[in-house]
Parts: C-alpha cells; sequence; structure tokens
C-alpha cells in the first residue's frame, strides 16, 4: 500500500487569504503526481499533472511545486474566492502504474 | 462538462445480485480508467485499460471485472454485490496511457446495495 498524505484535512480562510496545502507521497519510484478539484456533487476536476523535480505550474491563481527527492507537492491559491471552496486531492502515480490517491483537503472559502 | 459519460446515473439493487456500469470516454480518447469512491474510504483506482487491453489494476475485488470493447465504451461488472459495495464509480478517460496525461472524470454511477 502507498502512502499518500494530504494535509490539513480541512482548512477554513476568509476570501482574500492566500492559502497552500500539503501532498506528500513516496520518494522512491516517481512516475507523476496528479493535482484535481473536487466540488461537492461534481466529479473530480484535473489541474495539474506535474512529472519533473522542481516543477511548477501555474493556472489564473492556483499554482503548484513538485519536489520529487524528498517526496512532496504544495498547491498554493493566492487570493481566495469563495467559488475556489471544494476538496483539493491529489494522486501518486508510480513507475509500475499504480495510482494511488490522497485523502483530500478540504477547503471553505467564507465570503 | 468533461465529455465522459456514464450510465445509469443511480442504481439500487440487492445483495447477491449483479449490476453492469457503462462508460463512454471522451472522443478520441483510447484509456479508460475506473474508481471507486465509498463513504469510508478516499478515492480508490480499480483497473485502467487501453485500447481495449487492460494496462494497469488497483484496488479491485475479484468479483468485479472490466472490458473495453473496440468502440473504446468500457463496462464494469459488478457480482454477487455486497451492502459495503455501495458506492460512488468514477470512470475517467485520457488520449494516452502513459500516466502523466490529465485525465476526464465522468458524473460517476452511485450505487446503492440494500
Amino acid at each position: 500500500i502507498l502512502n499518500v498524505e494530504q494535509s490539513p484535512q480541512s482548512l477554513h480562510v476568509q476570501e482574500g487569504d492566500s492559502t497552500n496545502f500539503t501532498c506528500s507521497f513516496p520518494s522512491s519510484n516517481f512516475y507523476a503526481l496528479h493535482w484535481y478539484r473536487w466540488e461537492t456533487a461534481k466529479s473530480p476536476e484535473a489541474l495539474f499533472v506535474m512529472t519533473l523535480n522542481g516543477d511548477e505550474k501555474k493556472k489564473g491563481r492556483i499554482s503548484a511545486t513538485l519536489n520529487t527527492k524528498e517526496g512532496y507537492s504544495y498547491l498554493y491559491i493566492k487570493g481566495s474566492q469563495p467559488e475556489d471552496s471544494a476538496t483539493y486531492l491529489c494522486a501518486f502515480r508510480n513507475a509500475g502504474n499504480m495510482l494511488t490517491f490522497g485523502g483530500g483537503t478540504r477547503l471553505m472559502v467564507k465570503p | 462538462d468533461s465529455g465522459v459519460t456514464q450510465t445509469p446515473k443511480h442504481l439500487i439493487t440487492a445483495t447477491g445480485q449483479r449490476v453492469t456500469l457503462r462508460c463512454s470516454p471522451r472522443s478520441g480518447d483510447l484509456s479508460v480508467y475506473w474508481y471507486q469512491q465509498s463513504l469510508d474510504q478516499g478515492l480508490q483506482f480499480l483497473i485502467q485499460y487501453y485500447n481495449g487491453e487492460e494496462r494497469a489494476k488497483g484496488n479491485i475485488l475479484e468479483r468485479f471485472s472490466a472490458q473495453q470493447f473496440p468502440d473504446l465504451h468500457s463496462e464494469l461488472n459488478l457480482s454477487s454485490l455486497e451492502l459495503g459495495d455501495s458506492a460512488l464509480y468514477f470512470c475517467a478517460s485520457s488520449l494516452v496511457a502513459s500516466g502523466q496525461e490529465t485525465q476526464y472524470f465522468g458524473p460517476g454511477t452511485r450505487l446503492l446495495v440494500l
């Protein structure tokens, strides 16, 4: 069983705050790290696929970094808005093609 | 709308029964993935197909099986159903099967086993 941990489990912020959360994964046998945004009553939506150590990706106010040597990825949201409220999932893919999801970070942004 | 379709949306059945869930990938996508989201667990990867062939296997029970047909749609068969099989089943598709490509999720099928 591959250990993929996300922290914190949940987060409440005020509109306008910037926030970040972490995904930890095994540092060996790395192949790719996926980030998804999952709104209640909808299906997961892909944010980023990260493959190289030191990768930084950005989509609007959301960005992510990757450190494969120490086994972590950060997701940052700048100037959170109520519509950013969702669960953010990371998924680790190893070279053996196994995909393991973290438990998610539930973000709630108060207006 | 991701372009991935799943039917049915909801399914209610009894223990011991067998059901089939269906997924049509986005146009042009060759790879299909199946996932299970149950109440007490996070999203679990079940199985992946690429162009009709099984590509990767996750936490799929022996009572479950899947296949991908020549037209690239996929079916997940769940048999001898138990109460614990009640879950949301997602299908996702991607263009290829490198593991480094974006996956697009369907709306899911909610299964309730009574």
